[in-house]
């Protein structure tokens, strides 16, 4: 079973919807979580940490159950500028500080 | 603003070819990586760094080798390249569990 898994979509919305995608890992021992973008044939970019209580950023909400092992990334009032892949990354507790793990990613795209 | 650099950003190689893929950092980071990409099998981590003469494997480390001689480079070798070593390589350098990527090297072995 993969460390983290995504569901691969392709998840098609129309401008101003809300989109939301889950990714659920398998040790229960992760400890940090993130989501990352990454626009065709480029490199990742961080998108939001993802905290405990959950946080916030403009558009962009992300969760985490620890009791289902799962975290999640809400985007509200999709633009197409959001149409890209969402790559949800995991760190386990007690493996080297920044030895992390993917997804396979979740592909989205914003039509107008 | 130069942040990760990688090259090069692309090359054909043929099967038993070797070549080495330069990743440089200018942020002090102390934490390297070098990752592979293919299509349905999301980041693999090939090799990693923790400082500067320190290497480590990562997931699939088979057929690559790794030098970190200077904190800001972490080089990428293939001694003799396979057509399965086609691919996307990202290198990325990290601070505070945040990565910083390369924008990619697309390899392909014939």
């Amino acid at each position: 079973r993969k460390e983290v898994e995504q569901d691969p979509g392709p998840f098609n919305v129309p401008e101003g919807a809300t989109v939301a995608f889950n990714c659920t890992y398998s040790n229960s021992a992760s400890q940090s979580f993130f989501w990352y973008r990454q626009d065709c044939r480029k490199e990742p970019k961080l998108l939001m940490s993802v905290y405990s209580s959950g946080n916030e950023d403009g558009r962009f909400t992300a969760q985490l159950n620890r009791a289902s092992q799962y975290i999640s990334l809400l985007i509200r009032d999709s633009k197409l500028s959001d149409s890209a892949t969402y790559l949800c990354v995991v760190r386990q507790r007690g493996s080297t500080l920044g030895r992390l793990y993917f997804g396979r990613g979740t592909q989205l795209t914003v039509w107008p | 603003n130069a942040g990760v650099t990688q090259t090069p950003k692309f090359r054909v190689l043929k099967t038993g070819q070797s070549m080495t893929l330069l990743c440089a950092q200018d942020m002090n980071h102390e934490y390297m990586y070098w990752y592979r990409q293919d299509p349905g099998m999301g980041l693999r981590l090939i090799h990693y760094s923790v400082g500067e003469g320190t290497t480590a494997k990562g997931e699939v480390p088979d057929g690559y080798n790794v030098s970190r001689l200077k904190k800001q480079n972490f080089l990428l070798g293939l001694e003799s390249a396979a057509p399965s070593q086609t691919s996307v390589y990202f290198c990325a350098s990290s601070y505070a569990e945040k990565l910083f990527f390369g924008s990619g090297t697309q390899l392909s072995v014939l």
